[in-house]
């Protein structure tokens, strides 16, 4: 069964600081993997995606992930996070017809 | 265009009553697909339409079903509400089937409380 783990479920950082938040995947069969972010009270939008290719992935606001498929990570980036970056982010896997959601990883930006 | 549009935004029931959540999908889009998403759990699919037939469930119970019209607006229902349903249903749109490679459009949420 496919699954999705987010490692941190709370990430505090400074404003300005550098951030990662850490995803890994489990599949024997290839997968596209997503980050989502969340608003306070508002759906899920579309961070960046991988479907093939290149391995790190250019997405909206800065953010950037890289693709590791021999540790099975999809890893996100910011080299520099803003207060508005605070928010819950969600790394997502697909295949098939089916996407598999990490539990979040809250993000504070602490100015 | 506008976005993904769920009603209502905000529901309050008791145990044991049943609730109806509705969806209308990005125009043009044809497949509709649900997510519970709690503390806990995080998102968790329900299921997914397309062209007025389901095509993938998750592991939910009977109580939880849904449908869509010719229109793609969807609409989900939880019958005998349990304290345990409380969450935001999240409902997402494609242009076609839930392929990863299409990316998901998401709304707003509906919040569900059961007392």
């Amino acid at each position: 069964a496919q699954s999705v783990t987010q490692l941190d479920s709370q990430v505090p950082v400074f404003e300005e600081a550098p951030v990662e938040l850490r995803c890994n995947y489990s599949s024997s069969v290839s997968v596209y993997l997503f980050w989502y972010v969340q608003y306070p009270n508002q759906g899920l939008q579309l961070l960046l995606k991988y479907l093939s290719g290149s391995t790190l992935v250019k997405g909206i606001n800065g953010f950037e992930a890289e693709f590791n498929k021999s540790q099975t990570s999809f890893h996100l980036r910011k080299p520099s996070v803003h207060i508005s970056d605070t928010a819950e982010y969600f790394c997502a896997a697909g295949t098939g017809n089916q996407f598999y959601f990490g539990t979040g990883t809250s993000l504070t930006v602490i100015p | 265009k506008a976005g993904v549009t769920q009603t209502p935004r905000y529901l309050i029931k008791t145990r044991g009553q049943q609730v109806t959540l509705s969806c209308s999908p990005i125009s043009g889009h044809r497949s509709v697909s649900w997510y519970q998403q709690t503390p806990g759990q995080g998102l968790q699919f329900l299921f997914e339409y397309f062209s007025e037939t389901q095509r993938n469930k998750g592991n939910f119970p009977g109580r939880f079903s849904g449908r869509q019209f010719s229109n793609s607006r969807s609409e989900m229902n939880v019958s005998t509400l349990e304290l345990g349903d409380s969450a935001l249903y999240l409902c997402a749109s494609s242009w076609s089937a839930v392929e990863a490679y299409n990316e998901q459009f998401f709304g707003p949420g509906t919040r569900l409380t059961v007392l």
